[in-house]
């Protein structure tokens, strides 16, 4: 089965704090995503990368950069981060040619900027 | 721009009730199309995917869904829900100018009385 993991489950941050995200899959999927998941707005997508060194913007990419230094490896950063940042976050994986196979998700990271 | 509609917030069902869950795209073009499901605490699913062929798809756990072009919808179907149904579930769509990123819809929470 392919595994996608999200370090923490549960994060509390103080605003202003440099906050880092990591995912980490284990199939050698060549894309991995980040999404942030808020009620009544389902996922939206932050950044993706199809490769290693390679990030492109989502949709709502403001206040958020990537790191992806090695293939299994996606970082999501929140330069400094905002109560508006409080959300679940989602990381996903899939092979090249996503859209006939669909993503694997990670569990989700619920972050609190207080 | 891409988007995607579904129809319900939240879907409330006694168990063996039929139930339907719409979602509507906005893409023209040619079109691949997921219906994702998130239970109470887990990760999220594929349940089922359309990319060609056969417009009436069956995935897992007795779901089906069938893509009408001509109405732009994907709509999920189950004859009868259990309990365990309970969940959050997402339509998602990934359009031929979109690369290999998905445009997912709000969510509809779905509560089965038991």
């Amino acid at each position: 089965d392919v595994k996608v993991t999200q370090s923490s489950r549960y994060l509390v941050k103080r605003t202003g704090e440099k906050v880092f995200l990591e995912c980490v899959q284990d199939m050698d999927h060549e894309n991995m995503f980040w999404y942030r998941q808020d009620p009544g707005l389902g996922l939206r997508l932050i950044y993706f990368s199809y490769d290693v060194k390679m990030k492109e913007k989502g949709d709502i990419p403001e206040g958020y950069s990537v790191s992806r230094e090695k293939k299994e490896r996606f970082s999501l950063i929140l330069e400094s981060a905002s109560t508006n940042q409080t959300s679940m976050y989602l990381c996903a994986s899939s092979l090249l040619g996503a859209s006939s196979y669909g993503y694997t998700f990670g569990s989700g990271t619920r972050l609190t900027v207080v | 721009a891409q988007s995607v509609s579904q129809h319900n917030h939240h879907v409330i069902l006694s168990e063996a009730a039929s139930l339907e869950l719409g979602c509507n795209y906005s893409y023209g073009g040619t079109v691949n199309l997921f219906w994702y499901v998130q239970y109470p605490g887990q990760h999220l699913q594929l349940l089922l995917k359309y990319f060609s062929g056969d417009p009436l798809v069956k995935g897992i756990k007795g779901f089906e869904a069938e893509f009408i072009k001509s109405k732009f919808s994907f709509n999920l179907r189950k004859p009868s829900v259990q309990w365990s149904d309970t969940a959050e579930y997402f339509c998602a769509v990934n359009g031929d100018n979109y690369g290999q990123n998905f445009v997912f819809g709000p969510g509809t929470r779905l509560s089965v009385l038991p």
